[in-house]
């Protein structure tokens, strides 16, 4: 069936390493995507989005990368803190409603 | 947090009992939503809101109910509580075509 998927479960990387978090959409239609970030005990917190007329978008530390060709979406985080230990979540919308599909999340730990 | 308030933050009540989450919103935001989130199913939404009175169902409806009788509010019911309804549930609310924002979530425990 048609998901939005992540291929690591948990990511671990080094203080100071740049990380990519990765992301994979199977619906063609979908027209929007967004990345949030969850701490423990609190709710999702946008990070960045993209929409599907654009392949590159920049934010503060943070990149994302939408390649439709393959479906394939990837958050990049530049000089990772012990702050961006979290749940990250990749999302997708398929139609003018907002409804969001929402991948299962990628851990990210970095040690110090 | 954009104005979000879910009350209450923790439940726990037993099978075959009602329960009602609210999600409160200072924003004015026209959209609003109820996701519920277990492990390793990421979050799932359950029903939304494009406007007072206006609802449609989401991917994961079935025994839950809701209602918007104001801009503010929207409340979540589950009429006969269930064991599978177990989870974390967050309300998010969105404004044209900005970026869905979400509340800190209510642990519901149902024994």
């Amino acid at each position: 069936g048609e998901s939005v998927g992540l291929h690591l479960p948990t990511l671990s990387v080094q203080e100071g390493d740049n990380s990519i978090i990765n992301c994979a959409y199977s619906n063609s239609a979908s027209d929007y995507f967004i990345w949030y970030k969850q701490e423990s005990g609190k709710g999702p917190q946008f990070i960045i989005d993209i929409r599907s007329n654009m392949d590159k978008r920049q934010g503060q530390r943070v990149t994302v990368l939408l390649n439709k060709t393959v479906k394939h979406l990837s958050l990049q985080i530049a000089a990772t803190q012990p702050g961006d230990s979290a749940v990250y979540f990749c999302a997708e919308k398929r139609d003018n409603t907002g409804k969001l599909i929402f991948g299962q999340g990628t851990t990210l730990q970095v040690k110090p | 947090d954009a104005g979000i308030t879910q009350s209450p933050r923790h439940k726990v009540t037993e099978t075959g009992t009602p329960v009602t989450l609210r999600c409160h919103q200072t924003e004015n935001h026209r959209y609003m939503y109820w996701y519920r989130q277990d492990p390793g199913h990421g979050l799932r939404l359950i029903h939304y809101s494009y406007g007072v009175k206006d609802t449609d169902k989401g991917e994961v409806s079935d025994g839950y109910s809701v209602s918007r009788s104001k801009t503010e509010d929207f409340l979540l019911t589950l009429e006969s509580a269930t064991s599978s309804q177990t989870s974390v549930y967050f309300c998010a609310t969105r404004q044209g075509d900005q970026p869905q924002h979400f509340g800190d979530g209510t642990r519901l425990s149902i024994l």
